[in-house]
């Protein structure tokens, strides 16, 4: 199985919105509702940010928003901050395992 | 508030076992349904899930790693383990484990550094 497919890097000014794509299969992101999406700061330990498709665990800002329409999930981010520059890893279940993407590289200008 | 913590070598030899326990703290490993879980990252790479463990002992695995894994629990202990065999450079990365509730992984160990080299 492959991993699933995010652009590499995504750019955009503080106050800005920006969209993350993760490409998957009618195998795992086109089967299930089960979509999460993770922040990576440098050296630190993954965060989840959304899960299963667009719910936000307690303490997650809002401009925070997970969405998906067939093989495609996103990850969207409002009102784009300097915190919010890092990594970001969607992950989808595919039955019986799960798969993560390559992740994306947030840079905010 | 459940913590998580890895403890085990940080160094493997080639085509040797890694070995890897995760101790659960402030829940029982019992309580809720949770699967119990393993991930890891290579250096400068991205996140690979590995496999995961029901409190039943129900495990799943990555089918790429599959041949090689073992991934067990010990309720009396509170915690759960990581077995990989015949490893290589390739498995060189920070192993994490984690809890996955929510159907996401939403509570991680800080994660622990196992490197592959004679």
């Amino acid at each position: 199985q492959s991993a699933l497919t995010q652009p590499a890097s995504v750019s955009g000014s503080p106050g800005q919105s920006i969209t993350i794509s993760c490409i998957g299969t009618s195998s795992d992101v086109g089967s299930y509702d089960l979509v999460s999406w993770y922040q990576q700061h440098p050296g630190k330990v993954p965060k989840l940010m959304i899960y299963e498709g667009s719910k936000r665990p307690s303490g997650v800002s809002n401009r925070f928003s997970g969405s998906k329409s067939g093989n495609t999930a996103s990850l969207t981010i409002s009102g784009l901050q300097a915190d919010d520059e890092a990594d970001y890893y969607c992950c989808s279940y595919a039955g019986s395992f799960w798969l993560f993407g390559g992740g994306t590289t947030v840079t905010v200008l | 508030q459940v913590q998580l913590q890895e403890s085990g070598p940080g160094l493997v030899k080639p085509s040797q076992t890694l070995s890897l326990t995760c101790t659960v703290s402030g829940s029982s490993i019992n309580s809720g349904d949770y699967y119990w879980s393993w991930i890891r990252q290579p250096a400068g790479k991205g996140l690979e899930w590995v496999g995961r463990v029901y409190t039943s002992g129900r495990t799943n695995y990555n089918p790429s790693l599959k041949s090689r894994v073992t991934i067990s629990v010990d309720t009396s202990k509170n915690q759960f383990s990581l077995k990989l065999s015949s490893v290589t450079a390739a498995d060189t990365a920070v192993y994490y484990c984690a809890r996955e509730g929510v159907s996401a992984a939403d509570y991680w160990g800080q994660g622990t550094l196992v490197t592959v080299s004679s």
